[in-house]
């Protein structure tokens, strides 16, 4: 069954800590993407991957790192830096022409 | 960048009624619209999309208009049922700019029985 898997469903992070989403396809897209979304808000691109072992920042990827050394991998470390990581994390991917993106089921990061 | 409005943010309709939400965005090279709809606590499923060389999208109940001269396109949902109530997020996405969606802030949509 082909799709997007996102773990863990719910993820807890104490002050000073790194903690890693996990985001993997099996539907061979080539680009993949990371979104935050705050309560009752859209959502906004942390950082987004067009081909293995390279990514461009988005709008808000301070406090942010991630890396794509395969290409059905694209890990999200949210870290120490990023004060304010309470929000609903979301994995997209796309085929190589581009659209349309279709999303994993997300990850709810708080903090303890 | 891309800079994505939505209106309203909330929408109440009675059910059977039509529902519009509209959407302006700021880049007229931004070349591809799609429509989400999220419930609560699940990922953003798509409804709908169009293209810029299109002008009107229709699937069943739900169609799509778009203006590039004023840049703004509409979800148009007719003869709402209970299940359309949701949040409904529009997008806009540059092909050149790695395709990346730029969202509006959402209208949750409530329909009455």
């Amino acid at each position: 069954d082909g799709g997007i898997t996102q773990s863990p469903k719910y993820l807890f992070r104490k002050e000073g800590q790194n903690v890693t989403l996990s985001c993997e396809q099996n539907l061979n897209h080539d680009a993949m993407y990371w979104y935050r979304q705050d309560p009752g808000q859209g959502l906004r691109l942390i950082y987004y991957s067009q081909i293995v072992n390279d990514f461009q920042k988005g709008d808000i990827a301070e406090g942010y790192s991630v890396s794509r050394e395969k290409k059905e991998s694209f890990p999200l470390t949210v870290t120490s830096a990023q004060k304010n990581p309470t929000a609903f994390y979301l994995c997209a991917s796309t085929p190589a022409h581009g659209q349309p993106q279709h999303f994993g089921d997300g990850t709810r990061l708080s903090i303890l | 960048g891309e800079n994505v409005e939505q209106h309203p943010s909330t929408l109440s309709v009675q059910e059977g009624d039509s529902a519009v939400i509209k959407c302006t965005y700021s880049d007229s090279a931004s070349n591809y619209f799609p429509w989400y709809k999220q419930e609560l606590g699940k990922r953003p499923q798509l409804i709908i999309d169009i293209r810029s060389n299109v002008g009107e999208k229709k699937d069943q109940r739900i169609a799509v208009t778009l203006n590039k001269t004023a840049k703004h396109f509409s979800l148009h949902i007719t003869e709402t049922q209970p299940e359309d109530s949701a949040v409904y997020f529009c997008a806009a996405s540059l092909r050149a700019a790695g395709n990346k969606l730029t969202f509006g802030g959402g209208t949750r949509v409530l329909v009455k029985p």
